[in-house]
C-alpha cells in the first residue's frame, strides 16, 4: 500500500515569512494529492490538492508543487499570519483506497 | 461547519469493554470514511463504504468492525478495548467513490479514552 512521509514534524516561523512543508510517497500509482488544515479541536479540513497531471497549483497565499519522478510534494505558505497556524496534513491515493496520511507538521507562527 | 455529524464527541470506559461510534454524513453524500487519529501515528485509514456496501480497508484491527446502514449513516463498533485504543475517531464524508475522487469532509471526532 501506499506510505506517505512528511517532514518537519513541527515548524516554527516568524508571522509575515514563508513555510514549506514536503512529504514523499511510494506508490508510483497514486494521482492525487491533497493538503488538509486541522485546527485545534476540529477534523481537517482540505486546503488545497493537486492531481499528478499538474507540476504546481496556486490559490492566494497557498500553492502545492508535485514532482512525480522524485515522488515528492510540497506547501508552500507566504506572507504568514497568525491564523496559520495549525496541523497540516499532506496526503495520497490512487483511487482504490481512502487517502494516505502523512503524520502532520504543527506549524507555529512566531507574532 | 463540514455537515459530518458525530456522536458522542467523548468517550470514557474500561479495557475490555464494547463501545459504538456514530456518523451521519454530509446531506448527498454517499461514501464514508473512518479513521483512527493517535499523537504518534498520525491519521490512520480504517474502513471506507460506498452505498452501503465496504468498499476499502485499511489498519482496522479484527476487533474493530463497521457498517453503513440504507439511511448512509455509519457506525463504527470497537470491541475488547485496549488502552492502545486511546485515540480520536474521525468519521468523513464524500460524494463519490474512490480516495482519489475529491474533498473529503471530516466531522469533529469522537474522543476515545480507554481507562
Amino acid at each position: 500500500g501506499e506510505n506517505v512521509e512528511q517532514h518537519p514534524s513541527t515548524l516554527s516561523v516568524q508571522e509575515g515569512d514563508s513555510a514549506v512543508i514536503k512529504c514523499t510517497y511510494s506508490d508510483s500509482a497514486s494521482n492525487y494529492f491533497p493538503w488538509y488544515k486541522q485546527e485545534l479541536g476540529k477534523g481537517p479540513q482540505l486546503i488545497i490538492d493537486i492531481r499528478s497531471n499538474v507540476g504546481e497549483k496556486k490559490d492566494q497565499r497557498i500553492a502545492v508543487t508535485l514532482n512525480k519522478t522524485a515522488k515528492h510534494f510540497s506547501l508552500h505558505i507566504t506572507e504568514t499570519q497568525p491564523e496559520d497556524s495549525a496541523v497540516y496534513f499532506c496526503a495520497a491515493s490512487e483511487g482504490a483506497d481512502g487517502l494516505t496520511f502523512g503524520k502532520g507538521t504543527h506549524l507555529i507562527i512566531q507574532p | 461547519d463540514s455537515g459530518v455529524t458525530q456522536t458522542p464527541k467523548h468517550l470514557i470506559t474500561a479495557t475490555g469493554q464494547r463501545v459504538t461510534l456514530r456518523c451521519s454524513p454530509r446531506s448527498g453524500d454517499l461514501s464514508v470514511y473512518w479513521y483512527q487519529q493517535s499523537l504518534d501515528q498520525g491519521l490512520q485509514f480504517l474502513i471506507q463504504y460506498y452505498n452501503g456496501e465496504e468498499r476499502a480497508k485499511g489498519n482496522i484491527l479484527e476487533r474493530f468492525s463497521a457498517q453503513q446502514f440504507p439511511d448512509l449513516h455509519s457506525e463504527l463498533n470497537l470491541s475488547s478495548l485496549e488502552l492502545g485504543d486511546s485515540a480520536l475517531y474521525f468519521c468523513a464524508s464524500s460524494v463519490a467513490a474512490g480516495g482519489n475522487t475529491g474533498e473529503l469532509f471530516f466531522g469533529e471526532g469522537s474522543r476515545l479514552t480507554v481507562l
